[in-house]
């Protein structure tokens, strides 16, 4: 399978900072997509992002699927942000390989 | 249902003994994922479903697990003779084919 790379790993940010993830893929991937995991477990779909650029609010993602690297831009981040990002690609009618995730804590 | 639905959400069983856990995808998703999370890990691929397909059993971890599903619709997840190392939340998604991923709440297994 293909191997998905997240950066930074952990990240802390003051309430209404900006920031930016990244997701690295070894391989060309379809069905690209960006998850939250709350504090309580719950995952959400955020994006589902094969290319370009989408928003959705405070959240917005661009893929660059030529340089196999999807990014998840975050602004005016507040505490209900805090959680785990994970994204996840698939290639051809494989399953959907999941990165390790960016854990993210939001302080007041 | 509107969402993705995983029963039970919480099980404790004893070492050695088997669980069964299920998943009601949402109607008309063809695509059906097993993944399983151990406290404070990412996301372990354990099967994936795709209409009539022959699923992709690649991880599942050893020969206690198997799951299936029936009539492209309901599966269950079967553990036998569980260990301790069993012990996780169990991660049900569905989506329509090459679409968004959905997940239920997930199933969290304990064995003692």
């Amino acid at each position: 399978g293909i191997q998905v790379e997240q950066s930074p790993p952990d990240l802390i940010l003051q309430e209404g900072a900006n920031s930016t993830l990244r997701c690295n893929f070894s391989d060309s991937v379809n069905n690209l997509q960006w998850f939250h995991q709350n504090p309580w477990g719950q995952l959400i779909n955020l994006f589902y992002i094969p290319s370009g650029t989408k928003q959705n609010g405070r959240l917005s993602a661009t893929t660059v699927a030529t340089e196999r690297y999807s990014l998840l831009y975050i602004s005016s981040s507040q505490t209900t942000d805090s959680g785990v990002y994970f994204c996840a690609g698939q290639t051809g009618a494989n399953n959907l390989f999941f990165g390790t995730g960016t854990r993210l804590t939001v302080i007041p | 249902g509107a969402g993705v639905s995983q029963s039970p959400s919480n099980k404790v069983t004893e070492k050695g003994k088997d669980v069964e856990l299920r998943c009601d995808p949402i109607s008309g998703h063809t695509a059906l994922y097993w993944y399983r999370q151990s406290l404070g890990q990412g996301l372990e691929f354990l099967i994936y479903f795709q209409g009539n397909s022959a699923p992709d059993k690649s991880g599942l971890p050893s020969d206690r697990f198997s799951a299936e599903r029936t009539g492209g619709s309901v599966s269950t997840l079967t553990i036998q003779r569980t260990q301790q190392e069993d012990s996780a939340v169990y991660l049900c998604a569905s989506s329509l084919f090459f679409g968004e991923l959905f997940f239920g709440e997930g199933s969290r297994l304990t064995v003692l």
